[in-house]
């Protein structure tokens, strides 16, 4: 039973370059959601789809995008790239949007890098 | 809005002493309660989690939390220590209607010495 996957594990960019992180849910599930780890802090939350759209968005600005795609895999898009986005960027996915009860499966990570 | 607050951005223990790690939240409506661990390099793993019924929770690696109402609180315990337990435990809340978001705390970076 395949877990969340992500790609890639490492990525490094420079100021102002765009970026694609990408997702595949556990087998089973349809909703991804995207969080942003900084170094030495908690996962905060970037936005949420299901059913191929945006359900939820945290206090992220438009230069964030995602999609998902009717296989449920997701991607996370970062434009006009700042030094203040490196962080690990975390893919978590669940069954059912509206199912607060239920857990996220979480990937390992892709660990951003802007220089 | 709903918050997470973990007392204590490091905690040692010695290995097979108790493992006590604080987590209080926020939230104006009954929340669903989560500890994470994330491992050097890894993503977030599930210990327990707290939805309704029965507020002492037992977990993996065992692990248990116990939800207090009065207390607002979730922490969570060990019996005793093992060295594989050195890691950063993460608490989080997510409410009905929330559409299962978490609202992590800043993390707990556990420190087990021989």
């Amino acid at each position: 039973d395949a877990g969340v996957t992500q790609s890639p594990t490492h990525l490094i960019k420079t100021r102002g370059q765009q970026v694609t992180l990408r997702c595949s849910p556990k087998s089973g599930h349809d909703t991804v959601s995207w969080y942003q780890q900084a170094l030495g802090q908690g996962p905060q939350f970037i936005f949420q789809y299901y059913e191929e759209e945006e359900r939820q968005r945290g206090n992220f600005p438009d230069r964030f995008s995602g999609h998902q795609f009717p296989n449920y895999s997701s991607e996370l898009n970062v434009n006009a790239l700042l030094l203040g986005d490196s962080a690990l960027y975390l893919c978590a996915s669940s069954l059912g949007m509206g199912n607060s009860n239920q857990p996220q499966h979480f990937g390992d990570g892709t660990r951003l890098s802007i220089l | 809005a709903q918050s997470v607050t973990q007392l204590g951005s490091h905690v040692s223990v010695s290995e097979g002493a108790l493992v006590l790690l604080r987590c209080n939240y926020s939230s104006s409506v009954p929340p669903y309660l989560f500890w994470y661990v994330q491992y050097p390099n890894q993503g977030l793993q599930l210990l327990l989690k707290y939805t309704t019924g029965a507020t002492l929770v037992k977990g993996i690696n065992g692990f248990e939390a116990e939800f207090k109402k009065s207390e607002t609180s979730f922490h969570l315990t060990k019996p005793s220590a093992h060295m594989s337990d050195a890691a950063e435990y993460f608490c989080a809340v997510s409410v009905t209607g929330g559409g299962n978001k978490l609202t992590f705390g800043t993390g707990t970076q556990l420190k087990v010495e021989l």
